[in-house]
């Protein structure tokens, strides 16, 4: 059974760089043919997708970010990446990495991390 | 982008009632569209996905349907479990896009 967990420091500050891991257990990243999605939730609001990788490594990401994201996979290590740049407050939220096939809804998810933008 | 816009944003109810949930669509789009559950501390959970299929061990009781622009949730004789906040999602185009979220709360 696939599982995810996220990873990466809890606090982050304004104008810096946001990273975050998804080590990937109970399955392989690149033969799966899988998407590997990030999405976050700001505190007490809803969901936002952020982007994500194909096993292939191909993104899409959500245009509303796509200049400050960048998310990769790491193979050797069956783990995916999240990368944010010039983070705000406005980017302090829960954020969760999920596991989708294409044309799928997210049925696997991480129990999410918390970070916090804040000097 | 596929704009989804989910009513009511609450929802106030008893053990035992029916509830419907509407997402709407910003353009007419295929069935791609998941419905998620969500408890306070934890990650959605998915109970629906191509509109109106049921997810593995997802009770009976959770219904889906609807297509082109409009979709619902049903959920029938509403259980103490079922107290949380419910999402829609479309993975028909990127970026995916989510509603605002219903929060099913106790009357």
């Amino acid at each position: 059974q696939l599982q995810l967990q996220e990873s990466g420091p809890g606090l982050a500050k304004p104008s810096e760089t946001l990273s975050l891991k998804c080590t990937v257990s109970g399955g392989s990243i690149s033969s799966s043919g899988s998407y590997w999605d990030w999405i976050r939730q700001p505190p007490g609001k809803g969901l936002e997708w952020i982007g994500n990788v194909f096993y292939s490594g191909s993104t899409n990401y959500n245009p509303s970010l796509k200049s400050r994201v960048t998310i990769s996979v790491d193979t050797s290590k069956n783990q995916f990446s999240l990368r944010l740049t010039s983070v705000t407050a406005a980017d302090t939220a829960v954020y969760y990495c999920a596991a989708r096939k294409p044309n799928a809804a997210v049925n696997c998810w991480g129990q999410g991390a918390l970070v916090t933008v804040s000097s | 982008d596929i704009q989804m816009t989910q009513s009511p944003s609450t929802l106030s109810a008893v053990v035992g009632d029916r509830v419907t949930i509407t997402c709407r669509a910003s353009q007419s789009m295929s069935s791609w569209l998941a419905w998620y559950q969500q408890k306070p501390g934890k990650a959605p959970k998915l109970l629906i996905y191509k509109a109106s299929s049921l997810e593995s061990g997802v009770p009976s009781r959770f219904r889906g349907s609807g297509f082109g622009t409009e979709f619902t949730l049903t959920i029938n004789s509403l259980q103490p479990d079922d107290f949380a906040t419910y999402y829609c999602q479309q993975y028909d185009s990127f970026p995916l896009t989510f509603g605002g979220g219903t929060k099913v709360e106790i009357k």
